[in-house]
Parts: structure tokens; sequence; C-alpha cells
């Protein structure tokens, strides 16, 4: 099986730009989250989708949002982008996060915001 | 709160030395717990996990992990360091139940493990 895809795998933005991201799942696998990567701050949970729907979203700014679609694909949206957004984004899918079921990550995409 | 913690920084062993990266945690419940590692500009890649039954959890490449319930502790071990295994590893926590249905995944703030030649 494949595993966990992200694109694009680096990018640069500027201030107040915007950004999305993509995650392309395991085949099969039903759920994504999102997490940012900081050297500061670990991993911070971001959000998590299932079936199309956000079942559970961490402490970040309305500035970061996603969406599912139908084939478990996932999309992350970053506006108005701060320096601070500058991370490694990762994504991680499992076929669902309410059983025993472990999360495996993608690679990540490396946003740097100048 | 659910909650774990990685002490160390970071853990220099020495090739063909035996290693442990420490974990302990905090939940409420039975724990579901797993250590994941990270190779430069690289994701998390799942080493192992206990979810129930033998304390003892073989994983990828060697590794293994203790889980003690009166020590609170998950710590990762290896018997003989290889260079290659020099990576940032974290472990994680299954967090609480949410309404909605599903579990948040707490993470360590990981160690970063340098095996010297």
């Amino acid at each position: 099986k494949a595993g966990v895809t992200q694109t694009p795998r680096y990018l640069i933005k500027t201030r107040g730009q915007q950004v999305t991201l993509s995650c392309s799942p395991i085949s099969g696998h039903r759920s994504v989250s999102w997490y940012q990567q900081t050297p500061g701050q670990g991993l911070q949970f971001l959000f998590e989708y299932f079936s199309e729907t956000q079942r559970n979203k961490g402490n970040f700014p309305g500035r970061f949002s996603g969406r599912q679609f139908s084939n478990s694909r996932s999309e992350m949206n970053v506006s108005t982008l701060e320096l601070g957004d500058s991370a490694l984004y990762l994504c991680a899918s499992s076929s669902d996060p309410s059983s025993q079921e472990t999360q495996y990550f993608g690679p990540g995409t490396r946003l740097l915001v100048l | 709160a659910q909650s774990v913690a990685q002490p160390e920084d970071q853990v220099n062993v020495a090739e063909g030395n035996p290693l442990t990266v420490k974990c302990t945690y905090s939940v409420s419940g039975n724990p579901y717990l797993f250590w994941y590692v990270q190779y430069p500009n690289r994701g998390l890649q799942f080493l192992l996990k206990y979810i129930t039954g033998d304390n003892l959890v073989k994983g990828s490449y060697g590794f293994e992990a203790e889980f003690n319930k009166s020590q609170t502790s998950f710590h990762l071990k290896k018997p003989s360091a290889l260079v290659s295994d020099s990576a940032l590893y974290f472990c994680a926590v299954r967090g609480p139940l949410i309404g909605s249905g599903t579990y948040k995944y707490i993470f360590g703030t990981g160690t970063r493990l340098k095996v010297l030649a």
C-alpha cells in the first residue's frame, strides 16, 4: 500500500498570503489528522476529519481551516500568514482513531513564511 | 489531564551499547501508548504501540518498549544501538474520548538520540 502523501513538500510564502496544503491518506483510511511541528512547541494538534466531517479541533486560530473530500483526501488552509506559522505541517491517517488503529504520518510540508 | 513527558532532550550512546529513551505518562483509564521516530526532513514513522497484554512490546528495527503501570512509564529500548538509529523519537498517548466520538493524541516533546561511532 502506498503511504500517506503530502503536497507540496516545501513552500515559501510572505506574510499576509494564504496557503493550501494537501494530504492523501493511505487507501482505505477515512480519518485524517493535521499537526503543526515547530522546534519550540513540538507537535501541536490542529484538527481531525473523518468521513468529510471535522470531529476534533485543537487550539489554533480561525485562520487555520481544513476540509476533507469524499475520497478522504484532505486539505488544510492557512489565511493571512504570519511569521510564526513557519513550521512543518504533518498529516496522519488512520482507519478510525476511535478504535485501536495507529496513525500513520506523511513526510510533511515545510512552510516558510517571510 | 492526559499528558506525556520525555524528560531528556537528548540521549547520547556509543554504537553497540544498549539504549533507553524515557517516557512517562499520565492518563485516566487504560493507557494506549505509542513510539514514533522522525528522521531529518521526514514525517513520523510508527515504531510500536502498547494497547494491552504483555508489558514488553516489540516493534520495528529491533526496538522494544516496556510498559510499567506502577511507574507510569513506557521507555523505549534497543539492546545494541546503530549509528543509523540517530533520530528524533516521540512518545505519544491516546487522550480521552471526546464528545464527537474520537480521541486526541498527545505527543511528548521528543528526544534526540545520537549514536556515536
